[in-house]
């Protein structure tokens, strides 16, 4: 079956530091990969994707590798901000319609 | 177009009591998705619809729960004899008809429903 496993947070870093939060995935098939954004009291956000290797998803200075020769799908980006705090969900989609998703990483930016 | 809409968005019930959750999804989306959201934990697939058609249920969702699409618009879940292991986040997403796995569409989820059990 399809998995997805996430580094565990939570993450604390302080504004203007580089992230890193690492996926890896399990899949039958040629699964499309996500990053899914759960910013405090609201519903999940796609923040970026990529449907097939070696793409690259970004959005908001976030960017992800589709690396099908590691199976990975890690998160960056250069310099974070305080507003970027949230928990950030990598997940997969492939033709059984069904995203599967990580267990999420907390990711508290200090001023 | 608000969004996927979920309401209501807290529940507090008492055990054994039923609840009911609903979910607008966008409109010229086809598909809804119901997902379950535990604390610490990523959204777990609980059923699927393609127009009115449930398509898939996960075995997570016990012959307590129920979900229907009548007419191919909102969705309705019910929850019935709840237990205080059915707190958690209930999530709606929608889609557009096309190919999903190509990624060609893509889910768009509601706010959520909390429910806590008492």
């Amino acid at each position: 079956g399809n998995s997805v496993t996430q580094m565990e947070g939570p993450v604390t870093l302080s504004e203007e530091a580089f992230l890193t939060i690492n996926c890896t995935y399990t899949a039958t098939g040629y699964p499309s990969l996500f990053w899914y954004v759960q910013y405090p009291g609201e519903g999940l956000q796609l923040l970026l994707k990529a449907t097939k290797a070696d793409d690259k998803g970004s959005n908001k200075g976030f960017e992800a590798t589709y690396r099908k020769e590691t199976t990975s799908f890690h998160l960056e980006k250069g310099s974070v901000q305080v507003s970027d705090s949230a928990v950030y969900f990598c997940a997969l989609i492939t033709s059984n319609y069904k995203l599967t998703f990580g267990k999420g990483t907390l990711l508290t930016v200090n001023p | 177009d608000t969004g996927v809409s979920q309401n209501p968005r807290h529940k507090i019930t008492k055990r054994g009591q039923n609840v009911t959750f609903r979910c607008d999804p966008i409109s010229e989306h086809n598909r809804l998705y119901w997902y379950r959201q535990t604390l610490g934990q990523g959204p777990e697939f609980l059923t699927y619809f393609q127009n009115e058609a449930q398509l898939e249920k996960s075995r997570l969702l016990s012959d307590r729960f129920s979900a229907e699409r009548p007419k191919g618009s909102f969705s309705t879940l019910e929850i019935q004899r709840t237990e205080q292991g059915d707190s958690a986040m209930y999530l709606c997403a929608s889609s557009s008809p096309g190919q999903v796995y190509s990624g060609a569409n893509v889910l768009t989820f509601g706010a959520g429903s909390r429910l806590t059990v008492l």
